[in-house]
């Protein structure tokens, strides 16, 4: 099957600094990516989704302005938490999806935790 | 998005077959059935998809009867590493629209 990749797979941080993550397509071009948010013991949530070369579609309650999501080329996304909080703290996950294709792909996730 | 409900968790020991059922009443016409696992601190893993009957691959069995309101997947031989969370959704096929939305999931886990 096809192949999403995440960079970092965990990273801690201080309270008020911004943190990239990555989310590569490694063997088919992504024309769009998904990014998830899942909490302990809970189920994934939407966070946003965005095609190559066009501004990310946010999901109600998601500040666009603290996650500022990147997809400049059809096979990296990337996500940027700024000034994260503690609350902040939470597993990251990607999905891509390719031209005519129906099914999504998960990366493996990335795990933030803020001090 | 039509919503789907499955049970919470389940338990089972080594060796016996799973199904896992999902109830989607509210099931388009468009609509396709899709089960994820997801293993703790990984990032779902696609498993089976199919819009009626029986749908088979070396992982899993999805059957869904004539109606589309419900579906179920089953595990033959689970092992102890199918412990796992296991994701029903409904998503809309050939509309561009491929927004996933995830329910509870259903916590299974496999004993010795």
């Amino acid at each position: 099957g096809a192949v999403v990749s995440q960079h970092p797979s965990r990273v801690i941080c201080k309270s008020g600094t911004s943190v990239k993550i990555e989310c590569r397509s490694l063997d088919f071009q992504a024309t769009t990516m998904f990014w998830y948010r899942q909490f302990p013991k809970q189920s994934l949530m939407l966070m946003a989704t965005s095609n190559e070369g066009s501004k990310a579609t946010y999901e109600q309650g998601v500040e666009k302005d603290k996650f500022l999501i990147n997809h400049a080329s059809l096979t990296l996304s990337t996500l940027t938490v700024t000034s994260a909080h503690p609350e902040d703290s939470s597993f990251y996950i990607c999905s891509a999806r390719g031209s005519g294709e129906e099914t999504q792909y998960f990366g493996p996730g990335t795990r933030l935790l803020v001090l | 998005l039509a919503k789907t409900t499955q049970p919470i968790s389940m338990d089972s020991y080594e060796g016996q077959e799973v199904n896992i059922t999902c109830s989607h009443n509210n099931i388009a016409t468009n609509d396709y059935i899709t089960w994820y696992q997801q293993f703790p601190s990984q990032g779902p893993r696609f498993i089976i998809q199919g819009y009626k009957t029986k749908v088979t691959n070396e992982v899993a069995s999805l059957f869904i009867p004539a109606d589309r309101k419900s579906s179920t997947l089953s595990l033959p031989r689970v092992s102890l590493s199918d412990t796992a969370v296991y994701y029903c959704l409904v998503v809309p096929m050939n509309t561009g629209f491929q927004k996933l939305v995830f329910g509870t999931g259903t916590r299974l886990l496999v004993s010795p």
